[in-house]
């Protein structure tokens, strides 16, 4: 159980094309999802936060208007990164929130989606 | 918000050695301590939580202690074998609104087990 699916895996754009990504919790529903952006050997940079139904939160430093996030069912949230720049290029991961044993929330996450812009 | 540091950021250990890696958290109010496990080009993955209810909690090799009064918790894993070489990331949660914690990771360990 808690499957989270993303996709694409990997994409290849260029230099001002807007890219949409996918992000599905299969067998949950998932009323916050959460999205990360992780470069090459580094940590995972939380960049929103995807409440279903509501305008996501973004963090600090995090543009909106650049990372578009749409949730508008309880089990899919999508990132879409407009006007994509070779800066952009990352590797983009979600996850989604559900209730764990002893009501801790768990957090699964999705197999990431390696954004090359060109 | 949430701060999270985690030490050290490489590690290489011969297989059969033990390896833990430590974390240390800045809001005395966080109570949910998960550490994942990355592989090259794969997504994170749950291997093992605690809650600050409890000290320590123990899966086969691998093992979560948490010092509350200190703030810090971590990650130990025995008899280890090439397979647990990886990078592993600690988190905390920090409050928000709407009831739901956000995590905040460590910087990560890359972890080298060596045969």
């Amino acid at each position: 159980g808690a499957v989270v699916s993303q996709h694409p895996s990997w994409v290849i754009c260029k230099s001002g094309t807007s890219v949409k990504i996918e992000c599905r919790s299969l067998d949950f529903q998932a009323t916050t999802m959460f999205w990360y952006r992780q470069f090459p050997k580094q940590s995972l940079m939380l960049m929103a936060t995807s409440n279903e139904g509501s305008k996501a939160t973004y963090e600090q430093g995090v543009e909106k208007d650049k990372f578009l996030i749409n949730h508008a069912s309880l089990t899919l949230s999508t990132l879409t990164v407009t006007s994509a720049h070779p800066e952009d290029s990352s590797f983009y991961i979600c996850s989604a929130q559900r209730q764990g044993a002893g009501g801790a929330n768990v957090l699964t996450f999705g197999a990431g989606s390696r954004l090359t812009v060109l | 918000g949430e701060n999270v540091e985690q030490h050290p950021s490489t590690l290489s250990v011969q297989e059969g050695d033990s390896a833990v890696i430590k974390c240390t958290y800045s809001d005395s109010a966080s109570n949910y301590f998960p550490w994942y496990k990355q592989e090259l080009g794969k997504r994170p993955q749950l291997i093992i939580d605690i809650r600050s209810n409890v000290g320590e909690k123990k899966d086969q090799r691998i093992a979560v202690t948490l010092n509350k009064t200190a703030k810090h918790f971590s990650l130990h894993i025995t008899e280890t074998q090439p397979e647990d070489s990886a990078v592993y990331f600690c988190a905390a949660p920090q409050p928000f609104s709407g009831g739901y914690n956000k995590l905040i990771f460590g910087a990560g360990t890359r972890l080298a087990v060596h045969p």
